[in-house]
């Protein structure tokens, strides 16, 4: 089917103010990533699933990040009184069964997260 | 923390040149992956090599890895305006939470 879709393309907020971001994977597709990227900068990890096993949530910033993953499939990355600092370009990418070797990832176009 | 650190953080060449970007890793690796990204979106897969391999090509594009020196190169061949993208190397750690962890990535420029 189609790739990878997120879930407002571009998310304008007041500070203080929580958001939701949303990521459809690639069906049967078993490992979820969610990436951060400020202008000009690399990809900064924030959280991966893996099929049915505990996340890693190792990248998340601080507590006010948190992400979901419901059945599997749709993820939902939620900031919670966002900070100007929270501006970002926010990847979802998924993998496919396999692990391992096969770790190609799928990315989706980003929602592009301005906190004002 | 990055993973990954790519070498040079920018690059710029003209149409028909070859283009060398360098990425250096600090962990075991399973295999490693080379991305392009344009516009400052999503990033697209170019190829993967796996710790075994030594050498991959794939059209335009050759990737060298050295695990005894935690390096890779992407070598593109015979550059275009339309390669004109940042590129990012990507390692997928040991382990069964194979997570993927990007580099720094390289601006390369491609100029008539």
């Amino acid at each position: 089917g189609a790739g990878v879709s997120q879930s407002p393309s571009n998310k304008v907020t007041e500070k203080g103010k929580d958001v939701e971001l949303r990521c459809d994977p690639i069906s049967g597709h078993t490992a979820l990533y969610w990436y951060r990227q400020s202008l000009g900068q690399g990809l900064e990890f924030l959280i991966y699933f893996q099929g049915n096993s505990a996340p890693d949530k190792s990248g998340l910033p601080s507590d006010r990040f948190s992400a979901e993953r419901t059945g599997g499939s749709v993820s939902t990355l939620t900031i919670q009184r966002t900070q100007q600092e929270d501006s970002a370009v926010y990847l979802c990418a998924s993998s496919p069964p396999g692990g391992g070797v096969r770790t190609e990832a799928f990315f989706g176009q980003g929602t592009r997260l301005t906190v004002v | 923390s990055q993973q990954g650190e790519e070498d040079p953080q920018a690059l710029s060449i003209q149409e028909g040149e070859n283009a060398t970007m360098n990425c250096s890793y600090k962990t075991s690796i399973n295999n490693l992956q080379w991305y392009r990204q344009n516009s400052g979106r999503g990033l697209v897969h170019l190829i993967l090599i796996r710790s075994n391999e030594r050498e991959k090509h794939s059209g335009r594009l050759r990737v060298t890895l050295d695990t005894s020196k935690k390096s890779s190169s992407l070598l593109i061949t015979a550059s275009r305006a339309a390669d004109t993208a940042s590129y990012f190397c990507a390692t997928a750690s040991t382990g069964t939470a194979s997570k993927l962890t990007f580099g720094t990535g390289t601006r390369l420029q491609v100029t008539l």
